[in-house]
């Protein structure tokens, strides 16, 4: 049963520490989104990529967070430092972008990330 | 601007009651739309989508939804609310042949016994 793999689940951290998450999308997807989940905001579109090449990451403060796929099982998202007002649910989601009909993100199960 | 808007962040129905939560998007070429449903603590997991195929879309759990490109909607309903159909709704779209999947500010789905 194919699905995007997120780490950690629950991550708590101080402020002014980095932050990596780490998504495996599902094999063959050749697209990947990070999104950002809070009660204020609702789900915030951070950065996507396709092949492995970074297409949009204008919803993502550039200061402190970068996001890469090293490889195409392998996308990261980092935050340094982090901060109390980075607390959320990531996600990461991938898809088969190509065919519109065909099209559709799958979701993994997301970080909760806690800054103190 | 292209956008999708889900009105009512919050709708409470009586178990056994039809379900009717709205989506209306914004698009100045025909959409692909999505709905997706998320259950406390999990992520998204898609109940249907359209893709210009039949306008009535049937999904998983009962669900369905109509594309009406004269109201530019594409509301979710299911006849009868069960318990278990408590959870965040979000509509989502592929917007002028775009690339991102552009999400509406969710509907959170209260069933009462």
């Amino acid at each position: 049963d194919a699905r995007v793999t997120q780490t950690p689940r629950h991550k708590v951290t101080e402020m002014g520490q980095e932050v990596t998450m780490r998504c495996q999308p599902i094999l063959g997807h050749n697209t990947v989104f990070w999104y950002r989940q809070t009660m204020m905001q609702g789900l915030e579109l951070l950065a996507y990529f396709r092949n492995r090449a970074p297409l949009d990451d204008s919803g993502m403060p550039k200061d402190r967070f970068s996001a890469e796929m090293p490889d195409a099982t392998l996308a990261t998202l980092k935050i340094q430092p982090s901060e109390p007002r980075d607390s959320a649910v990531y996600f990461c989601a991938s898809g088969l972008w190509g065919d519109r009909r065909n099209t559709e993100a799958f979701f993994g199960q997301g970080t909760r990330l806690t800054v103190v | 601007a292209q956008s999708v808007t889900q009105l009512g962040s919050h709708v409470s129905v009586s178990e056994g009651a039809l379900v009717l939560l709205r989506c209306n998007y914004s698009s100045s070429v025909p959409p692909y739309l999505f709905w997706y449903v998320q259950y406390p603590n999990q992520g998204l997991q898609l109940l249907l989508k359209y893709t210009s195929a039949a306008t009535l879309v049937k999904g998983i759990n009962g669900f369905e939804a109509e594309f009406k490109k004269s109201e530019t909607s594409f509301h979710l309903t299911k006849p009868s609310a069960h318990m278990s159909d408590a959870a965040e709704y979000f509509c989502a779209g592929l917007l002028n042949a775009g690339n991102m999947l552009t999400f509406g500010g969710g509907t959170r789905l209260m069933v009462k016994p």
